[in-house]
């Protein structure tokens, strides 16, 4: 099984901000099957990046994912209120699917 | 609009039984996998469970199988997961999801459905 480690644990950043998090895999990641998620308090999970660096329907430029093999990242350019979160990474590899822990975004 | 809605939580005792339900609307339900991801109270995202299209291929995580079993009706867009055999660390909000077909991504989510296993 795939293990995502996400980093850091916690972000404190100012709304305006630029937010970089990251998701490291434990061995490569198939054919870029790298996907993140936002989730509010109470709410259900938002496909935010899929295929690594693809936007999912909706989502504003400000969002942006980076990455392959082992290596990935999730890019907030600028920070607005709504967009303090926890931000999980997710695979996909051989019938089996993991996320990371999970980053909480918070504000400062 | 797209929409699934989750039913069937509940309170159950160790060792009990419980079958989820989810009702998919506004998309072509056969025509995707469909999933249940959980997240136990104060914690992370855990993939429980998979459905091919037609139904005839199933996954499960390491820590459901033998216990979990899912399925579906596609002539009633509906997904189902029964669970057997239920422990306290199964106590979870349970989401139905849809996949994104060829991303190996959930692009919809259900609101959820709250499972509590405790005596």
């Amino acid at each position: 099984e795939i293990v995502l480690t996400q980093s850091p644990g916690t972000l404190s950043l100012s709304p305006g901000e630029r937010a970089t998090l990251s998701c490291r895999a434990s061995q490569s990641v198939s054919n870029s099957h790298l996907a993140w998620y936002q989730q509010k308090p109470g709410q259900a999970p938002r496909l935010l990046i899929y295929g690594a660096s693809s936007r999912a329907t909706g989502i504003p430029d400000r969002f942006s994912g980076s990455g392959s093999g082992t290596d990935f990242t999730l890019t907030i350019s600028r920070l607005e209120p709504e967009d303090f979160a926890v931000y999980y990474c997710q695979q996909h590899g051989y019938s089996s699917y993991t996320f990371g822990q999970g980053t909480n975004l918070e504000i400062k | 609009e797209v929409q699934l809605v989750e039913s069937g939580g509940d309170l159950v005792q160790p060792g009990g039984s419980l079958r989820l339900s989810c009702a998919a609307s506004g998309f072509t339900f056969s025509s995707y996998w469909m999933h249940w991801v959980r997240q136990a109270p104060g914690k992370g995202l855990v993939w429980v469970s998979g459905v091919d299209s037609d139904g005839s291929g199933t996954y499960y995580a390491d820590s459901v199988k033998g216990r979990f079993t899912i399925s579906r009706d596609n002539a009633k867009n509906t997904l189902y997961l029964q669970m057997n055999s239920l422990r306290a660390e199964d106590t979870a909000v349970y989401y139905c999801v849809k996949d994104l077909r060829g991303w190996g991504a959930f692009d919809i989510w259900g609101q959820g459905t709250m499972v509590t296993v405790s005596s």
